[in-house]
């Protein structure tokens, strides 16, 4: 299985700060990253995939990059909407594999 | 729009068959690639169960392999989660989620207890 490692697993951020998610893989998965945003009672959302691609729909603020090990989910500008938990999921292989998640609070 | 609805019992014995079905309504079902299962227990981060992908391949999670099978009804737009021999680690909200490269669908979300 490709272990995936994010980090941080929780943060606390004020609205209009820039916020960065780091997601590293056990080895090599090319681009084949994506990223996920979930709230309780709410469905998961997908934001980016193919590791930098915006998901249709998706606000601009959000934004994706990295390939090969190592991904960042770069929120731009946070919204009050966008206090929630990220997930990074690679589809390289099977099974695919989450990481851990990151939480992002109120500061 | 596209939306997707999880079914099933709330509430399962230890040792019997946990079994959701996903209804998918606003696109054909048949237009997608992927029909998969993830879930998530209480307090912890998301887990993927196994995935039945076009061409009737099916992938599962190794740690769960045994135990599962995902199966899809083009003809109901619905695929279903089976899951045997449960037990209170089983305990999870369960989503279902289907898409294709460039556009995904999850639904809400079933709770599921497993419990005497």
């Amino acid at each position: 299985d490709i272990q995936m490692t994010q980090s941080p697993s929780a943060m606390s951020a004020s609205v209009g700060d820039r916020v960065t998610i780091t997601c590293r893989a056990g080895q090599d998965i090319s681009n084949s990253l994506v990223w996920f945003q979930v709230k309780p009672g709410k469905v998961p959302q997908r934001l980016i995939y193919a590791a930098s691609i915006l998901q249709s729909g998706v606000p601009s603020r959000f934004s994706g990059s990295g390939s090969g090990t190592e991904f960042t989910l770069t929120i731009a500008s946070l919204q009050p909407e966008d206090f929630a938990t990220y997930y990074c999921l690679q589809y390289k292989s099977y099974p695919r594999t989450f990481g851990q998640g990151t939480k992002v609070e109120v500061k | 729009h596209v939306h997707l609805q999880e079914s099933g019992p709330g509430l399962v014995k230890p040792s019997g068959t946990l079994s959701l079905t996903c209804t998918v309504s606003g696109v054909s079902i048949s237009s997608r690639n992927w029909w998969c299962w993830v879930r998530q227990s209480p307090g912890k981060g998301l887990e993927w169960i196994g995935e039945f992908y076009r061409g009737g391949i099916t992938n599962y999670n190794p740690s769960l392999k045994s135990r599962v099978t995902i199966s899809v009804d083009l003809s109901k737009s619905q695929f279903s989660l089976d899951l045997y021999s449960v037990t209170a680690a089983d305990t999870a909200l369960y989503f279902c989620a289907t898409g294709t490269v460039t556009d995904e669908s999850w639904g809400q979300g079933t709770l599921v207890t497993v419990s005497s």
